[in-house]
């Protein structure tokens, strides 16, 4: 069985600071994905990463996918109130775009 | 712009109850998808479909079965509601393009008493 581990869970920043969420497999995947997900909607994408090593900006945010395309990071520079949410990663598994999902880090930025 | 609609934001119904969460999508997506949302499980897929009439067992199947008698439309059926089945249910729908990304509904909050 596929596992996405995410960490930290839980993370409360001051509004200037950095953070790094990991997202972590035993598995191999052929590409994740990074959502973030607000109260009351749902899951909306943020970025794909596909290639080994791949680095992909978002304006603040930077993903990373490892080399063996078994784990992935998102740092954010310089954190702001806006940022607060739910990150999820989540890797196709079985085909039809089906996805697993790590169980997230909730992120908290302080003003 | 892109819309997954779920018919319902909050629900709550009685142990025993047969539910029906409705999903219907406007992007002519050939996928769609059922998830529960639980606190520190994350997302945990039930059913899927990747036609009319086709579905296929997620994760965590048991309990629910699915309909899809036209493209844009997925019901989740909950047979017998339970107090386990207390949860936030999203619908999602997709390309068939690989690596397309999922658009999801806003949700439906269901509690079973």
């Amino acid at each position: 069985t596929q596992l996405l581990e995410q960490s930290p869970q839980f993370l409360s920043i001051q509004e200037g600071e950095n953070l790094t969420v990991y997202c972590n497999s035993s598995s191999v995947f052929s590409s994740l994905q990074w959502y973030r997900q607000e109260p009351g909607e749902g899951p909306v994408l943020l970025v794909t990463v596909v290639t080994g090593g791949e680095v992909k900006k978002l304006k603040r945010l930077t993903f990373q996918f490892g080399d063996a395309r078994k784990d992935s990071s998102l740092h954010i520079t310089a954190a702001q109130p806006g940022d607060t949410g739910l990150y999820l990663c989540a890797g196709e598994s079985g085909g039809y775009n089906k996805l697993i999902f790590g169980a997230g880090t909730r992120l908290a930025v302080h003003p | 712009d892109v819309k997954v609609t779920q018919s319902s934001r909050y629900l709550v119904k009685r142990t025993g109850e047969k539910v029906f969460l409705e999903c219907v999508q406007d992007m002519d997506h050939e996928n769609m998808f059922w998830y529960r949302q639980d606190p520190g499980l994350g997302l945990r897929l039930i059913y899927f479909s990747y036609d009319v009439k086709m579905k296929e067992k997620g994760d965590i199947p048991e309990g629910y079965s699915v309909s899809r008698e036209k493209k844009e439309r997925f019901s989740l059926i909950l047979e017998s509601a339970s107090t386990n089945q207390t949860s936030m249910y999203l619908c999602a729908s997709s390309s068939l393009t690989g690596d397309s990304p999922l658009h999801f509904g806003n949700g439906t909050r269901l509690t079973v008493t």
